[in-house]
């Protein structure tokens, strides 16, 4: 199985301030046809998890322009420019290159 | 508007079964491959199962292959999780999503207690 490791945030990060998620996978999510296969995404306290990020650096649809992914095979960074209160939650990578899916264990983000 | 509803779940004995099930809306659900994907309270998401658009192909997670079956009526446009032999770590929130991810239900609430 593919093991994904997420980092952890210097918590509380201040308002304004950007914010780097880490995120490494056991192998490479790189695909002979280009594609990385890496989502990113949020869950707000008491909500259902929210896609931000597909093949490790498409943003999907209504997603803030503040957010961005960018890596390579087996390193991936989801950068939150100017950190809001609604960016607050847990962010978690997953990987969608083979089954089992994984997702690596999460990264809260605090707001101060 | 798609919509992903979920239901079936509640407080079920260790060994028994429980199915629960996933509505959708507002696309065409034949097309398309779906997932349910779990979270433990207080715990990180952890994917169960797939299903391709037709049933061709299915795919388990290995903690409950062998107890759990993923199936789908395109008719009704419902997604199934027959989830038998139960145990207290099924005790979770279990989402149906699109494989893109991009799509989630509310969830349904498991928990497995005598």
């Amino acid at each position: 199985d593919i093991v994904m490791t997420q980092g952890a945030l210097p918590n509380p990060v201040p308002s304004g301030e950007s914010a780097s998620i880490t995120c490494q996978s056991s192998k490479s999510l790189l695909h002979s046809n280009g594609k990385t296969y890496l989502n990113w995404y949020l869950q707000r306290p008491g909500q259902s998890p929210q896609l931000l990020i597909y093949w490790m650096s498409t943003r999907a649809s209504g997603v803030s322009d503040r957010f961005s992914g960018s890596g390579s095979g087996t390193d991936f960074t989801l950068k939150i420019s100017s950190v809001e209160a609604e960016d607050v939650g847990v962010y978690y990578c997953q990987q969608f290159l083979e089954y089992p899916r994984t997702f690596g264990g999460g990264t809260k983000l605090e707001l101060k | 508007e798609v919509q992903l509803v979920e239901s079936g779940g509640g407080l079920v004995q260790p060994g028994r079964s429980l199915k629960l099930s996933c509505l959708a809306s507002g696309f065409t659900f034949s097309n398309y491959g779906m997932n349910w994907i779990r979270q433990a309270p207080g715990k990180g998401l952890e994917w169960v199962a797939s299903i391709s658009s037709s049933s061709s192909y299915i795919y388990y997670a290995d903690t409950v292959k062998g107890r759990f079956t993923i199936s789908r009526d395109n008719a009704k446009n419902t997604l199934y999780l027959q989830m038998t032999s139960l145990r207290s770590e099924d005790t979770a929130l279990y989402y149906c999503a699109t494989p893109t991810g991009d799509y989630w239900g509310q969830g349904v609430m498991v928990t497995v207690s005598s």
